[in-house]
């Protein structure tokens, strides 16, 4: 799996939109970009991933730039909640429990995103 | 609702005994894995299984042992060879595409500490 590079930390003011950087300079072309959370001793939570273009669930955006060397999770209207560590990851994604990966999710240190009021 | 059941939430050992943490889901997944965390590090794979009766290494396999006697179970054994056991431990389960995303869940963690 290909290794990513995400700044330590990161603040944002509540309300305004949080733009998480991830480069990922050596992803293969059948690699994914996806981006988990981690909320102080709990489990990581799924929050999107994306191939190629640009993706929007309910939690975030993700922009994939061009040559998909990096890309940005984008929380829109940060709120106190969401100050937690977010991880990239990049893999290859599997249909289901068999194919080529056993699905091992590669975590690095993340950024720790702090909310402020 | 389906998801991942850790127990304990914490525990405490003393040097020297083996303990077991717990793992359970209901959520049909087929594939499941042992993951530790240390203070401010990432995650890392102890044991995976993708399939009942089955189950690999990952990278800190020393000083842990699984079983996979059932689909919905996957316990975790912190045996006494394993040097610095002091950790938070996840669980994780996966299965198909599920609307589009990976499927990936984990459990809310075990807290495990030596004294």
């Amino acid at each position: 799996d290909a290794k990513t590079t995400q700044p330590p930390s990161m603040d944002c003011a509540e309300g305004r939109a949080a733009n998480l950087p991830c480069n990922h300079s050596t992803i293969s072309g059948n690699e994914y970009v996806y981006w988990y959370r981690q909320i102080h001793s709990q489990g990581p939570q799924y929050i999107i991933h994306g191939l190629k273009n640009n993706e929007t669930n309910e939690m975030a955006s993700l922009i994939i730039t061009e040559d998909r060397k990096s890309s940005t999770l984008i929380l829109p209207h940060a709120t106190l909640r969401d100050t937690a560590v977010y991880y990239c990851i990049v893999r290859v994604a599997t249909g289901g429990a068999g194919g080529t990966s056993y699905g091992k999710l590669t975590f690095g240190q993340g950024t720790i995103l702090t909310v402020h009021p | 609702d389906g998801g991942i059941t850790q127990s304990p939430k914490y525990l405490f050992r003393k040097e020297g005994q083996n303990v077991t943490l717990s793992c359970e889901q209901n959520l049909n997944h087929d594939a499941m894995y042992w993951y530790r965390q240390d203070p401010g590090q990432g995650l890392r794979l102890i044991y995976y299984s993708q399939i009942v009766n089955d189950f690999q290494k990952g990278d800190i396999a020393e000083g842990y042992s699984v079983s996979r006697e059932k689909k919905e179970s996957f316990p975790l054994t912190v045996t006494s060879a394993q040097k610095n056991p002091t950790a938070f431990y996840l669980c994780a389960s996966r299965g198909g595409r599920e609307r589009g995303r990976e499927g990936y869940t984990f459990g809310s963690g075990t807290r495990l500490t030596v004294v």
